[in-house]
């Protein structure tokens, strides 16, 4: 079994300063994990992905991600913040034994203020 | 330009009525997903299909349809059996399972509003 839990359902930062989503997963398996962005009435975009190679994953748009296995994480960072940043955030695992099949977290608003 | 389409945008249906949401793709994958977003809620598994003629229910197939024809196209029925139909629908493809953890591509979504 699988799962993914988002530890913030909304993040608040100020233009220019660093982000922070925060995603910790479960899998019985070896894990592929994923963040996609999705901003109002779009469908999701890939932001970047783990598929154990480097634990530290360069995605666009400045974002990166550490797949910490001790901690069973995987946060979605950005040094600073632009207002178009501001979406919804989506961390996602999946694994060989589900078959490409994938389980989303809850979902992490971010909004960035002027 | 290779990607996934949706449409219509935005559908409005009255109560009882079945609808279907298209969903074409032109990447060569054989892999194709629905889900369906409810405000603030992450994305539920509806159906999917692995490859053509062949399709599997999702977490939450209840009340919904599929067809799976050809290798592009994959639409699905909301019927009117369906007790909370409105929502965010949302088409996915990928490539099969292999050695490597293949990403899905996402359409552009369809909004259905039920009344």
């Amino acid at each position: 079994a699988q799962s993914v839990t988002q530890l913030d359902s909304h993040v608040s930062v100020s233009e220019g300063t660093p982000v922070l989503l925060r995603c910790n997963y479960s899998s019985s398996y070896s894990p592929s994990l994923f963040w996609y962005v999705q901003h109002p009435n779009k469908g999701l975009q890939l932001l970047l992905k783990y598929t154990s190679a480097a634990t530290l994953v360069k995605g666009i748009n400045g974002f990166e991600a550490e797949f910490k296995k001790s901690e069973t994480s995987f946060h979605l960072t950005k040094p600073s913040a632009h207002m178009s940043d501001a979406a919804e955030y989506f961390c996602v695992v999946t694994s060989n034994n589900a078959g490409n099949m994938l389980t989303f977290g809850g979902g992490t608003r971010l909004m960035v203020k002027p | 330009d290779g990607g996934i389409t949706q449409s219509p945008k935005y559908l409005f249906r009255k109560e009882g009525q079945n609808v279907t949401l298209s969903c074409e793709q032109n990447l060569n994958h054989d892999a194709m997903y629905w889900y369906r977003q409810d405000p603030g809620q992450g994305l539920r598994l509806i159906y999917y299909s692995q490859i053509v003629n062949d399709f599997q229910k999702g977490d939450i197939a209840e009340g919904y349809s599929v067809s799976r024809e050809k290798k592009e196209s994959f639409p699905l029925t909301v019927t009117s059996a369906q007790k909370n139909p409105t929502a965010f629908y949302l088409c996915a493809s990928s490539s099969p399972p292999g050695a490597t953890m293949n990403e899905q591509y996402f359409g552009p979504g369809t909004r259905l509003t039920v009344t």
